[in-house]
């Protein structure tokens, strides 16, 4: 079955400070992985978009990794600031031939920062 | 750009009346989709469409929901009769093409069947 896990459910941190945000998925085969910020009461904005051959990409302090043979990305955020407080989703795309737009969802890391 | 525009922002109906969600996509973007968000499931794909053709409606929960494209601008979904459990965020999302970058969603709506 493709699914898509995402750890911790919950993160609290204090502003200034860096975190990590995993995700693990089994969709298979694989075509993309994105990362989309949902802050409350918006829809998920789009933060990075990773191939099977990129291993990492930035967004200003957004860093995603990607690592195809083990399934498993992360987020990670530098020097977090009181805006990065949002939901994080991580959203893998299956490559279903002719077109790629089965996406599966993680359920979200909800990132808390506190002052 | 004024990126996917959805509309209402917030409904509140009650049972059994019917809810119509509306959607306009970005323009040029060929694909459109209706998401649902709850708690407990996250976000759930519920119809897409390619070029105002339905092509996949798996995620569409019971016959009580319906979505048409009758242009390339403007879409709905439509719940009736609606229930409480009907309760959720909807999104709506447009792509310009295969590759899937562009991928936007709208803000939501928010429905509530009381």
């Amino acid at each position: 079955k493709n699914q898509v896990e995402q750890s911790p459910q919950s993160l609290i941190i204090l502003e200034g400070k860096n975190c990590t945000l995993q995700c693990n998925y089994t969709v298979s085969p694989f075509s993309n992985l994105r990362w989309y910020k949902q802050d409350t009461g918006r829809g998920p904005v789009s933060l990075t978009i990773m191939t099977f051959s990129e291993n990492t990409k930035s967004n200003g302090r957004y860093t995603a990794t990607l690592d195809a043979d083990t399934k498993q990305s992360s987020l990670h955020i530098t020097a977090s600031q009181l805006s990065d407080s949002a939901s994080y989703i991580c959203v893998v795309s299956k490559n279903s031939g002719g077109s790629n737009y089965k996406l599966t969802f993680g359920k979200g890391t909800l990132l808390t920062v506190n002052p | 750009d004024a990126g996917v525009i959805q509309s209402p922002r917030h409904e509140v109906t009650e049972m059994g009346q019917e809810v119509t969600l509306r959607c306009k996509p970005i323009s040029g973007h060929d694909y459109l989709f209706w998401y649902r968000q709850t708690m407990m499931r996250g976000l759930e794909l519920l119809i897409y469409f390619n070029n105002n053709v339905p092509i996949d409606d798996s995620g569409m929960p019971e016959d009580r929901f319906s979505a048409k494209m009758p242009n390339a601008s403007f879409s709905t979904l439509k719940i009736q009769p609606s229930e409480p459990r009907d309760s959720a965020v909807y999104f709506c999302a447009s792509s310009p093409g295969q590759a899937g970058y562009g991928y936007t969603f709208g803000s939501g709506t928010r429905l509530t069947v009381v």
